[in-house]
């Protein structure tokens, strides 16, 4: 079936280290998205591609980065620079950026500090 | 400045029970998208409803129904006769046609369905 797969669902992140999110997809959709979400807040776009090998910063881009150097595959990477990046993480894609196509969404990666 | 007002931060209501749910946005665009999502407690957002702004026709699926009035800025959503599985959060999102790449969500409105 095709789909939206954001691996692992559970990760921790010790002080000072980075870690990888990662964000598959199989609709062969051209824009990919990376949103966080703390309680109570909605999410808030950290990243975007429209295309491969291209991205843009969304509000909340200090402390991550992404790639797109394949149209299926958008991973984050928090970096040790997010002092708080406990949150759920989510992934979404949509057939392109114009239109006002849906976004389909992941399962979602909680991040947690050890 | 485009924006998404959910006011009911949490809602409780007995099963068979109808709700709605309110949702309020500000654009300066002509065109734009309003989108609906609800999010289950395992976590995934799934895509609901899409409307653009040219059609204001109130729109029914099964239990769920959407009424857009562009007069009053607002996208509400109703769930009819509600069961145990509504109970998620959800999510009301803008789309302005200029602004292709961002949608912005309200923070979500969490609804209990009480057994």
């Amino acid at each position: 079936d095709g789909g939206i797969t954001q691996s692992p669902k559970y990760l921790f992140r010790k002080e000072g280290q980075n870690v990888t999110l990662s964000c598959e997809q199989n609709l062969n959709h051209d824009a990919m998205y990376w949103y966080r979400q703390d309680p109570g807040q909605g999410l808030r776009l950290i990243y975007y591609s429209q295309i491969v090998n291209d991205f843009q910063k969304g509000d909340i881009a200090e402390g991550y980065s992404v790639s797109r150097e394949k149209k299926e595959s958008f991973p984050l990477t928090v970096t040790s620079a997010q002092k708080n990046p406990t949150a759920f993480y989510l992934c979404a894609s949509s057939r392109d950026n114009r239109g006002g196509q849906p976004q389909h969404f992941g399962d979602g990666t909680r991040l947690s500090i050890l | 400045a485009q924006k998404v007002t959910q006011a009911q931060t949490e809602i409780s209501v007995v099963e068979k029970e109808d709700v709605t749910l309110d949702c309020v946005y500000e654009t300066r665009d002509t065109t734009y998208y309003l989108f609906w999502y609800k999010q289950p407690p395992s976590g995934e957002l799934v895509f609901l409803i899409r409307r653009n702004s040219f059609d204001e026709q109130n729109e029914i699926s099964g239990r769920y129904s959407w009424n857009f009035q562009k007069s009053t800025s607002s996208f509400n959503f109703t769930i009819t006769a509600s069961q145990v599985v509504d109970s998620a959060v959800y999510f009301c999102a803008l789309l302005e046609a200029n602004r292709d790449d961002k949608i912005i969500f309200g923070k979500g409105t969490r609804l209990h369905i009480l057994p």
